[in-house]
C-alpha cells in the first residue's frame, strides 16, 4: 500500500470551521510535506516539516508530526470556500541519495460549504 | 514568476502512437520528476532525474522512457501508447542537496487520453 495514507478520504465542513486531515506513513522519513491540488490542476506546496520538528505553522495552517507514531496532521483554521481542494501528504524518504524522492498519499478531498 | 510548464494541457492519442510529454522549468532546479495520477491511486512516480542525461526509475517505469538533454527540460516518452496509460501526468522540479529539505514545484498537468 502507499507510504502515506490520508484520513479521511473526504471531508465536508462549513465555512469558518476548522478542518483536520491526518496522514500515516510506514518508514523512516527525512521530512513530510503537504500539498494542495485544485480540481484538475497541478499540486501546490503548502508546508514542510522536518523529522526533528514536532509542529509548524504557516498562516492558517498548522502541521504536527509524531515520528514515534509515524503520523502527521494538517489543520486548516477558519476555513474558506477557496480552501476546497484535495490535500496530499508526501514523505521524503531516507533512501540515501541527495535527490529528495517524494512518495505521495492518495489525498483527502476537502469541501468547504459557503 | 518561477514555474514549471507542461507543453499540453489535454492530449488525445491513438493506441500504438509514440507520445512525447514535455516539461520545462525556469528555476535552475537540478531534480525533475514525472508522476502519473489516477483516481484512488494518488500520485505514482514514473521516472526522475537529478542531472542532465541522468535518470532513475521510479515505482512504475514500465512502458515509459525519459530524456534530459538540457537542465531545464525533462521529457516523458510513451514508446507505444496503450489505453492503460490514459491518465493525468504531472511534472515537478526541486533543488538538489544533502539537506534535501525542499518542496516540489509542479506543472499544471497534462491529461492524456489514449483511444
Amino acid at each position: 500500500s502507499q507510504q502515506g495514507e490520508e484520513d479521511p478520504q473526504a471531508l465536508s465542513i462549513q465555512e469558518g470551521e476548522n478542518a483536520t486531515m491526518n496522514c500515516s506513513y510506514k518508514t523512516s522519513i527525512n521530512n513530510l510535506q503537504w500539498y494542495r491540488q485544485n480540481s484538475g490542476r497541478g499540486l501546490v506546496h503548502l508546508i514542510l516539516i522536518r523529522s526533528n520538528e514536532r509542529e509548524k505553522h504557516s498562516g492558517r495552517l498548522r502541521v504536527t508530526l509524531d515520528t514515534s507514531k509515524k503520523s502527521s496532521s494538517l489543520l486548516i483554521t477558519a476555513s474558506r470556500a477557496a480552501d476546497t481542494a484535495s490535500y496530499f501528504c508526501a514523505t521524503d524518504l531516507n533512501y540515501g541519495g541527495a535527490t529528495n524522492k517524494l512518495i505521495f498519499g492518495t489525498g483527502t478531498l476537502l469541501a468547504v460549504q459557503p | 514568476d518561477v514555474k514549471v510548464t507542461q507543453s499540453s494541457r489535454y492530449l488525445v492519442k491513438r493506441t500504438g502512437e509514440k507520445v512525447f510529454l514535455e516539461c520545462v522549468q525556469d528555476m535552475d532546479h537540478e531534480n525533475m520528476f514525472w508522476y502519473r495520477q489516477d483516481p484512488g491511486l494518488g500520485l505514482r512516480l514514473i521516472y526522475f532525474s537529478y542531472d542532465v542525461k541522468m535518470k532513475e526509475k521510479g515505482d512504475i517505469p514500465e512502458g515509459y522512457s525519459v530524456s534530459r538533454e538540457k537542465k531545464e527540460r525533462f521529457s516523458l516518452i510513451l514508446e507505444s501508447a496503450s489505453t492503460n496509460q490514459t491518465s493525468m501526468y504531472l511534472c515537478a522540479s526541486s533543488l538538489y542537496g544533502r539537506r534535501k529539505n525542499y518542496g516540489y514545484t509542479f506543472g499544471s498537468g497534462t491529461r492524456l487520453t489514449v483511444v
